[in-house]
């Protein structure tokens, strides 16, 4: 299965609202998982079955969708935020991710 | 709090065997499938294959060929063996966690190994 991330990089400013695209090749369920990735690090999960939080995770990260449109939304933005965010699809092997979508500082 | 610490050898030449293990700290084995990732440099993450503590194995089919996985549960370590490596392997591999029911996804995850081929 083939996940398209969309845009592929956006810049932003803190206090933005932010909306990130997920767009699968087959509709794959609720398997589907976000992640943030900084420079240097291990990704680190934010948004597990669609839309449910990873304990930790704070509040202003929220996902949702269906079938084979899903969205990575983020509130407000935080300097914080600023990394590469990347959706992955968990049901049907092989796992897959999207391409990655790198937000930047405005 | 659960950890996974991975380890395993930084500089490969070509056609040489990829090792790494993964050991699981402070937390259960069982009940996980326990994976592992890759990221060549600037480049996306790709799934390679996961284990659960049973021994069962599901792998990428890119990489079926050349990819062994295998876990310890004497010792709550799992291990990557990939063979006749190329340039195409440099990349960092992480090992990572996830649970075996509902709709889970990787939720620990070790520091990552930079391997390089060269």
């Amino acid at each position: 299965i083939q996940l398209t991330q969309s845009p592929s990089s956006l810049s932003a400013s803190v206090g933005d609202r932010v909306t990130i695209t997920c767009r699968a090749s087959q509709g794959v369920s609720s398997y589907l998982a976000w992640y943030q990735q900084k420079p240097g690090k291990a990704p680190k999960l934010l948004i597990y079955a669609v839309s449910t939080l990873q304990s930790g995770a704070p509040s202003r990260f929220s996902g949702s969708g269906s079938g084979t449109d899903f969205t990575l939304t983020i509130s407000s933005l935080q300097p914080e935020d600023f990394a590469t965010y990347y959706c992955q699809q968990l049901n049907s092997y092989p796992y897959t991710f999207g391409q990655g979508t790198k937000l930047e500082i405005k | 709090q659960v950890q996974l610490q991975q380890w395993g050898a930084g500089l490969l030449k070509p056609s040489e065997t990829l090792s790494l293990t993964c050991a699981v700290y402070g937390g259960s084995f069982s009940g996980y499938q326990w994976t592992w990732i890759r990221q060549p440099p600037g480049k996306g993450l790709e799934w390679i294959a996961e284990i659960n503590h049973s021994g069962s194995t599901n792998y990428n089919p890119s990489l079926k060929s050349r990819v062994i996985i295998s876990i310890d549960t004497s010792k709550n370590q799992f291990s990557l063996d990939l063979t006749s490596v190329t340039g195409a392997d440099t990349a960092v591999y992480y090992c990572a966690r996830q649970a075996l029911y509902g709709y889970a996804a990787f939720d620990i995850w070790g520091q990552g190994t930079m391997v390089t081929v060269s």
